[in-house]
């Protein structure tokens, strides 16, 4: 079935740094691709998606691109701030298939 | 505008006892998700409705875990004779439009489910 994978274990930064967290995907057809962020104490909420190959989602400076040939959808911050720790999930849907598939998170930890 | 609501946030039940818990989605958005995240995973999906049709049931995990959603509004989800492995978070989430894979889902705080 259809699957997204993460990097393992949290990610620790200083205030700045540039930011790259990996996501790769199994699908049998042409997935949507998403970034979830979940906030300390606050609900899941979309920060990007793309919809088809070479699409860059974009939001709040992070950017993600749609990569078919690395089935890939790699997240990417280039100056991290404090206020960006929170956990990060990878997530896609298949056509015709309205459910989400999310990845098992990354914990984002940024300190000043 | 009011996001997705659910109730009760923290639950704790003792092991065969049947729960309750309740999602107020968006008003006016036609799809309804139901999600169970475990600690340190990803969430996984339970269950989608399509205004009072629940047209997914295929990540319930047993014949213990029921979703309604009568009038296409309010839906509940209830897990009967709880067992220590339905220890989780349950997230509802909740969508405008009826098809497009890149709908946006917007997500409850989650209620917290603790069985001892």
């Amino acid at each position: 079935g259809d699957s997204v994978t993460q990097m393992e274990g949290p990610v620790t930064l200083s205030e700045e740094a540039f930011l790259t967290i990996n996501c790769t995907y199994t699908a049998t057809g042409y997935p949507s691709l998403f970034w979830y962020v979940q906030y300390p104490g606050e609900g899941l909420q979309l920060l990007l998606k793309a919809t088809k190959a070479d699409d860059k989602g974009s939001n709040k400076g992070f950017e993600a691109t749609y990569r078919k040939e690395t089935t890939s959808f790699h997240l990417e911050k280039g100056s991290v701030q404090v206020s960006d720790s929170a956990v990060y999930f990878c997530a896609l849907s298949e056509k015709g298939n309205n459910r989400l598939a999310f990845g098992k998170g990354n914990q984002v930890v940024v300190i000043p | 505008g009011a996001g997705v609501s659910q109730s009760p946030r923290y639950k704790v039940a003792k092991r065969g006892q049947d729960v309750a818990l309740r999602c107020d989605p968006i008003s006016g958005h036609v799809s309804l998700f139901w999600y169970q995240q475990a600690l340190g995973q990803g969430p996984e999906f339970l269950t989608y409705f399509q205004n009072e049709a629940q047209l997914d049931k295929s990540g319930l995990p047993s014949d213990r875990f029921f979703a309604e959603r009568p009038e296409g509004s309010v839906s509940t989800l209830k897990i009967q004779r709880t067992q220590q492995e339905d220890s989780a978070v349950y997230l509802c989430a909740s969508s405008l439009l009826t098809s497009g894979r890149a709908d946006t889902q917007y997500f409850g705080p989650g209620t917290r489910l603790t069985v001892l």
